[in-house]
């Protein structure tokens, strides 16, 4: 199994409508699970963080952990046209610090 | 703006030619790490630096790889002797060394080499 997985898409959802973002981890992985938006040609930008079991809400973001499925998603509520981008989901890689990423769901919200 | 900054944010060289890309973190991070994306790939760590030190690098940092971040602020990564697989975005990125927060990580704009 690869550390962190995704599904790579693409995943179209109507405006207005709710994303889910899918991702499954390793036990190689620590516990610590990030959301990056990316849209195309430009650099990640860390949109979400999570460290424990449950939801944590930003927004139209909820992030959601379980730890025991090693499962991480995310949902954004009222999908707008300018939130098509990729998704990436990325945990942390041990006690050094760096992060492990999935290769991103491309998501298109369509108007 | 206090974002990460890097530069030069394209860069086009010919096989064999040594490339050096700059990054400049968060003024007050004091973890700086590098990463390589290729297209349809999530970011691949390469090494990150704590301070001035050099703690970890990635077994895709080759012998041709070099990165330094001598007074602990900004950072170079150097490659020699460019091959065509070294094209990719070359991403920065930085955080506060401490706790869970070393995880939070901002990334900068990126290189974007082509090895033609």
């Amino acid at each position: 199994q690869k550390e962190v997985e995704q599904n790579s898409g693409p995943l179209s959802v109507p405006e207005g409508a709710i994303a889910s973002l899918n991702c499954t981890y390793s036990d190689r992985v620590s516990q610590s699970f990030f959301w990056y938006r990316q849209y195309s040609g430009k650099s990640p930008e860390l949109i979400m963080s999570i460290y424990s079991n449950g939801d944590k809400e930003d927004g139209r973001f909820t992030a959601q952990l379980n730890k025991a499925s090693q499962y991480v998603s995310l949902l954004i509520r009222d999908s707008q046209p300018s939130d098509s981008a990729t998704y990436l989901c990325a945990g942390g890689g041990g006690s050094q610090g760096n992060l492990i990423f999935g290769k991103g769901t491309k998501l298109s919200v369509k108007p | 703006d206090t974002g990460v900054s890097q530069d030069p944010r394209h860069k086009i060289t010919k096989r064999g030619q040594n490339v050096t890309f700059r990054c400049d973190p968060i003024s007050e991070h004091n973890r700086l790490y590098w990463y390589r994306q290729t297209l349809g790939q999530g970011p691949e760590f390469l090494t990150y630096f704590q301070n001035e030190a050099q703690l970890e690098k990635s077994r895709l940092l080759s012998d041709r790889f070099s990165a330094e971040r001598p007074k602990g602020s900004f950072s170079t990564l150097e490659i020699q002797r460019t091959e065509q697989g070294d094209s990719a975005m070359y991403l920065c990125a930085s955080s506060l060394g401490a706790g869970q927060l070393s995880y939070e990580q901002y990334f900068g704009p990126g290189t974007r080499l082509t090895v033609t």
